[in-house]
């Protein structure tokens, strides 16, 4: 199994800018989880879907921010306008009941 | 609101040495922990995974031991090897009826040859 996909591996771009990251989860998981890492607040759960469903975006920082799952092997993270901190490592993570298991990240750097 | 804490923060280690790595945590109300591995521009490893039932789990040169109602963990490794350099991190998981995991902020380890 190639595990989690993520895309791109690293993102440069200007203030408010739209961005796009993208995530192939592990074949046959029915949980995908988005997170985010920063040096000042660790890592942190943005959302999580069940079976293609958001479950729980209490994390998700603002309105500039948007997930979708439009089927069980795609999901995409959205920020529109990006702002330079919102620059943070975004790991994407799938899982079968429980453990998770990540995707080696996209840096995301917003300047 | 739960919190995590890992302490320390950072530590280097001489090859050969068994370490302690600690985690804490705010409310015991969980349904389990986990010890995970980072490495450097990598995502994460599962490492150890305990549930709120157990006391401990072992794999290979780690043993990890939770004690809840003191709201600790702590990860054991032993004879240390270059390898083992990465950051190390806790998670603990909310009761059932949430994936939400509440990750502590690491402890950075380096194991000098």
């Amino acid at each position: 199994d190639a595990g989690v996909i993520q895309s791109p591996r690293h993102e440069v771009t200007e203030m408010g800018q739209e961005v796009t990251l993208r995530c192939k989860p592990i074949s046959g998981h029915d949980y995908l989880f988005w997170y985010r890492q920063t040096m000042m607040r660790g890592l942190e759960l943005l959302i999580y879907f069940n079976n293609n469903v958001p479950i729980d975006d209490s994390g998700m920082p603002e309105d500039r921010f948007s997930a979708k799952m439009p089927n069980a092997s795609f999901s995409t993270l959205k920020i529109q306008p990006s702002e330079p901190r919102d620059s943070a490592v975004y790991f994407c993570a799938s899982s079968v009941k429980g453990d998770p298991y990540f995707g080696p990240g996209t840096r995301l750097t917003v300047t | 609101k739960q919190e995590v804490t890992q302490i320390p923060a950072a530590l280097s280690v001489p090859e050969g040495e068994n370490l302690v790595l600690n985690c804490s945590f705010t409310d015991s109300a969980i349904y389990n922990l986990q010890w995970f591995r980072q490495d450097p521009g990598k995502g994460l490893t599962s490492l150890l995974l305990i549930q709120s039932s157990q006391r401990e789990q072992t794999s290979g040169r780690l043993n990890a031991s939770l004690d809840k109602s003191s709201g600790r963990s702590t990860l054991y490794i032993a004879a240390s090897q270059p390898g083992d350099s990465a950051t190390y991190l806790c998670a603990v998981r909310r009761p059932s009826g949430t994936y939400k995991y509440i990750f502590g902020t690491g402890t950075r380890l380096k194991v000098l040859a």
